[in-house]
């Protein structure tokens, strides 16, 4: 079985400042892992993603991911916030792209001007 | 590439009514297609995987003879929402899939969002 546990429902940074949001799974196969992130009322965008090869992850919008198989952890890190990215986001794990992806319950970044 | 349609992207309907939402892979063959629910603030639920020409298999706890789902082509799967109740009012996502090991995503569609009154 899968599954994906986010640390912390909400997050709250300045802008400009560090952002980092915390994401582990637990997977009896490797995993492929995402990140997507949900605007109000739309659905989800993928932000990155890994499968297999090189462990840190770029995605769009200047986020990226460490996939750390020893932590179980995929955390998802942007060095700098803007405003824009204010959202909901999901950490998932699936195992192939015909499997099921399971989701985490999401953490809501808040930017403070 | 790998655009998933969904429509209606809002829906009103009323207690009672059935309500079909139509999950479309514009550019691929889906051979594989998953609805999910999500409620107000909530993560998104897995409800059910159904595969081309098979029928689904639903997640525990969701009723099959409430939600129907009908995956008739490689490009089309229905999800219906049978005699829909006010707790039935949810934001519904589907995603599609290529299939098989090789492919190592889902693509998903923008949602829709049922109120039922």
């Amino acid at each position: 079985a899968q599954s994906v546990t986010q640390l912390g429902s909400h997050v709250s940074v300045s802008e400009g400042a560090l952002v980092l949001l915390r994401c582990n799974y637990s997977s009896s196969v490797p995993p492929y892992l995402f990140w997507y992130v949900q605007y109000p009322n739309q659905g989800l965008q993928l932000l990155l993603k890994y499968t297999t090869g090189a462990t840190l992850v770029k995605g769009i919008n200047g986020f990226e991911a460490e996939f750390k198989k020893s932590e179980t952890s995929f955390h998802l890190t942007k060095p700098s916030a803007h405003m824009s990215d204010a959202a909901e986001y999901f950490c998932a794990v699936s195992r192939t792209g015909g499997f099921k992806t399971i989701f985490g319950a999401g953490t809501r970044l808040f930017v403070k001007a | 590439g790998a655009v998933v349609s969904q429509h209606p992207s809002r829906v009103i309907c009323k207690s009672g009514t059935s309500v079909k939402i139509e999950c479309r892979s514009l550019d691929f063959q889906a051979t594989t297609m998953f609805w999910y629910r999500q409620f107000p603030k909530q993560s998104l639920m897995l409800m059910a995987t159904s595969n081309e020409g098979s029928k689904a298999t639903y997640e525990q706890g969701v009723e099959k003879d409430k939600f129907l789902i009908n995956h008739a082509s490689l490009t089309l799967s229905t999800l219906t929402v049978t005699s829909a109740h006010p707790e039935d009012s949810s934001f519904y996502i589907c995603s599609a899939s290529l299939g098989g090991a090789g492919n190592t995503e889902a693509f998903f569609g923008q949602g829709t969002r049922l109120t039922v009154v």
